[in-house]
């Protein structure tokens, strides 16, 4: 079974400062999703990864299959980024994920 | 892309009823998957449901406890029965169409009291 581990588990940054979130497994991996979950419970799926680097507006996530790590990064943060962010991989083979705990950013004005 | 609606959003429940979740997706998706997330942990798979056939359920997840039904490729139902305070959780509908990424609902936030 895949443990995923995520850091850290809670971030505070002020408004414009660049964030990164860490995420490590432990067996090697198909995919890595980062999810953004927002305060009602909702999930958007943010990006999947299966190697190198993706950008989409203010986010990059980028993963290091050898290391079995990924990174979520946010330049010029804004309140509106305030939620929990989930890492979560899918094994080979399979489409069912495992999850990360989730890392709560709080972004300030 | 899949939008996925949830219904209810939220509810507040007795302990001892039961509460059926339905989950909506506006195309025909060929895998839907039902989480919970309990408060303060991480989402966990509680079963994946097969169109046509029983819903193949994660260790520790039985059906009489979380009975599914699929009875199309859009739509979904996860009742959760004879409830108690440790069901209260967020439950998730996702859905994945080949390797195409996955897709969540919005949840269903359920307490019960």
């Amino acid at each position: 079974k895949n443990e995923v581990e995520q850091s850290p588990q809670n971030l505070t940054a002020q408004e414009g400062e660049f964030i990164t979130i860490n995420c490590s497994y432990s067996v090697g991996i198909s995919a890595l999703h980062w999810l953004q979950q927002h305060p009602g419970g909702g999930i958007v799926s943010l990006f999947m990864l299966s190697s190198g680097k993706k950008k989409h507006g203010r986010l990059i996530a980028t993963i290091n299959i050898q290391e079995k790590h990924s990174s979520l990064h946010i330049t010029a943060s804004h309140p509106r980024d305030s939620a929990v962010y989930i890492c979560a991989v899918e094994g080979a083979g399979s489409y069912q994920l495992t999850f990360g705990k989730g890392t709560k950013l709080s972004v300030i004005p | 892309s899949a939008v996925i609606s949830q219904k209810p959003s939220r509810d507040i429940c007795q302990r001892g009823t039961s509460l059926t979740i339905q989950c909506q997706v506006d195309s025909q998706v060929t895998m839907m998957f039902w989480y919970r997330q309990q408060p303060g942990q991480s989402l966990t798979l509680i079963a994946t449901a097969n169109q046509g056939s029983e819903a193949t359920y994660e260790s520790g997840f039985v059906i009489d406890k979380f009975p599914i039904s699929r009875p199309n490729l859009t739509f979904s139902t996860l009742t959760v029965s004879n409830m108690s305070p440790e069901d209260s959780s967020i439950y998730l509908c996702s859905v994945s169409q080949g390797r195409e990424t996955q897709y969540f609902g919005p949840g269903t936030r359920l307490l019960v009291l």
